[in-house]
C-alpha cells in the first residue's frame, strides 16, 4: 500500500511568483489535510477536506492561499504572489479514522 | 482553545538509557485524541500512537510506552533502552473529533553511542 505522496519535493521561487503543490493521499482515505512547518516548530494546520468538501480553514490561510480537492482524490495547494515569509515545509496528510498519515512534504524557498 | 506544550526542547542521552518525553495539553472538549509522531532526520512524520480521552490505560509497544493522565493533562512518552536510531524530533499532538491537529513545538532527542 503506497503512502501519501507530494510533488514537488523542493521548490525554489522568486518573490511574487505563484506556486502549486500536489498531494496524493492514501487511496481509501477520505480526509486530506494541509499543514505548514517552519524550522524548529511543529506543523501548523492550514486546511482540510472531507472528500471534495473543504471543511475548515485556518486563519493562517490568507487570501493568497487556495486549496482544492476535485473529485475527492488528489489535492492542490496554490500560493499566489509568494512572499519570503511563505518559505516553509508544506505537509499533506490523509486519514480514514483519527490518525493522520503524512507525506514527505514540499520544501518551499522564496528568494 | 487547544494547546500542546512540550517543555523539553532538546534531550541528549547515551545509548541504553531510558528517556521520558513530556507532553501537557489544554482543551475544553470532553472528547479528544492525543498523538505522538516521530520526525527523523529524513523529515517525514511517522505516526506512533493515538489515545482517546476515554481511555487512560497506559500502553506499551516494544521499547516504547505511553502514560496518559487526565488528572494532570499529560501524555508522556518513554523510550526504554534508547538506541541511536531513536534520534529524532518527537511531536505530541491534540485533536478533537478528527479535525485539525494542534502540535507541540517538539522535543529533539539525540541518542549518543
Amino acid at each position: 500500500d503506497t503512502g501519501v505522496s507530494q510533488d514537488p519535493r523542493h521548490k525554489i521561487t522568486k518573490r511574487g511568483q505563484n506556486v502549486t503543490f500536489r498531494c496524493d493521499p492514501i487511496s481509501e482515505h477520505n480526509r486530506l489535510y494541509w499543514y505548514r512547518q517552519t524550522l524548529g516548530q511543529g506543523p501548523e494546520f492550514l486546511t482540510y477536506f472531507q472528500n471534495e468538501a473543504q471543511l475548515e480553514k485556518s486563519r493562517l490561510l490568507s487570501d493568497r492561499f487556495s486549496a482544492e480537492r476535485p473529485k475527492g482524490s488528489f489535492s492542490t495547494l496554490e500560493i499566489q504572489r509568494t512572499e519570503q515569509g511563505d518559505s516553509a515545509m508544506y505537509l499533506c496528510a490523509s486519514s480514514y479514522g483519527y490518525e493522520q498519515y503524512f507525506g514527505p512534504g514540499t520544501r518551499l524557498t522564496v528568494t | 482553545a487547544q494547546k500542546v506544550t512540550q517543555a523539553q526542547t532538546e534531550i541528549s542521552v547515551v545509548e541504553k538509557e531510558d528517556v521520558t518525553l513530556d507532553c501537557v495539553y489544554e482543551t475544553r472538549d470532553t472528547t479528544y485524541y492525543l498523538f505522538w509522531y516521530k520526525q527523523p532526520p529524513s523529515g517525514e512524520l511517522v505516526f506512533l500512537i493515538r489515545r482517546n480521552s476515554f481511555d487512560e490505560q497506559n500502553e506499551i509497544s516494544g521499547r516504547y510506552s505511553w502514560n496518559f493522565q487526565k488528572s494532570t493533562s499529560s501524555f508522556n512518552f518513554t523510550i526504554t533502552a534508547s538506541q541511536v536510531v531513536d534520534s529524532a524530533v518527537y511531536f505530541c499532538a491534540l485533536s478533537s473529533l478528527g479535525d485539525d491537529m494542534r502540535f507541540g513545538a517538539g522535543t529533539r532527542l539525540t541518542v549518543k553511542p
